[in-house]
């Protein structure tokens, strides 16, 4: 079956500092996948999407990258934080347009 | 991206009453989905509907694929504590769109 994993669940960094926070999914190939960050307890804003190694769609313009170094590794980054990096952000994977399956969350504290 | 019109935006509700929801869009979609978000994790889905009219269960949630395939409806019936949480609505077409969530309160 299926599974994805995001790490690390919980970061607290000081603005200016680096980020990185990786998700990996198992059991299947050439997923679609999906970076979401989430502010407070709200709606998902869907942040970048990639439909292979290599190839990463931006939604929002913002302080944030992504990188899709593997099949089924999407890790999402930034060189310098500001504190309205701050949010819960959401790794999830789909099979084409398909149903998305999320991962646990990564909650991010910008200090 | 595009986000659906999902309401009520939060609800508190005492425990025992049925619960409704709703999304609706402006474009077709092809299938609709339905999310709930415990607080601090992912989203899980609870049901998925594939055809207009379809209407679909999962125990005490009820789902319903619009006619018009630009809406959905959620009902919860005999809500309990443990439905706390957020629903999300997504659509598909050839991309998908997340609604932007109700807030469900159930007072013991």
């Amino acid at each position: 079956s299926q599974t994805i994993h995001q790490w690390p669940a919980t970061l607290v960094q000081p603005v200016g500092s680096p980020l990185s926070l990786e998700c990996t999914v198992e059991g299947t190939s050439n997923p679609n996948l999906y970076w979401y960050r989430q502010a407070a307890g709200r709606g998902l804003q869907l942040l970048f999407y990639s439909v292979g190694i290599g190839q990463i769609s931006s939604e929002v313009p913002q302080n944030l990258s992504a990188s899709r170094p593997q099949d089924r590794q999407f890790i999402l980054s930034s060189k310098k934080l500001l504190l309205s990096d701050s949010g819960f952000y959401l790794c999830a994977w789909s099979v084409g347009t398909g149903r998305p399956f999320f991962g646990e969350g990564s909650r991010l504290t910008v200090l | 991206g595009q986000q659906l019109n999902q309401s009520p935006q939060s609800m508190f509700i005492q425990e025992g009453e049925d619960v409704s929801m709703n999304c609706t869009s402006s474009s077709i979609f092809n299938t609709w989905l339905w999310y709930k978000q415990d607080p601090g994790e992912g989203p899980v889905l609870l049901i998925a509907l594939y055809k207009a009219g379809e209407l679909t269960s999962n125990g005490r949630l009820t789902a319903q694929f619009g006619i018009t395939r630009k809406d959905s409806f959620l009902n919860i019936s005999a809500s309990i504590p443990s439905d706390v949480g957020i629903y999300f609505c997504a659509g598909t077409g050839n991309q998908f769109y997340f609604g932007t969530g109700t807030s469900l309160t159930v007072i013991p």
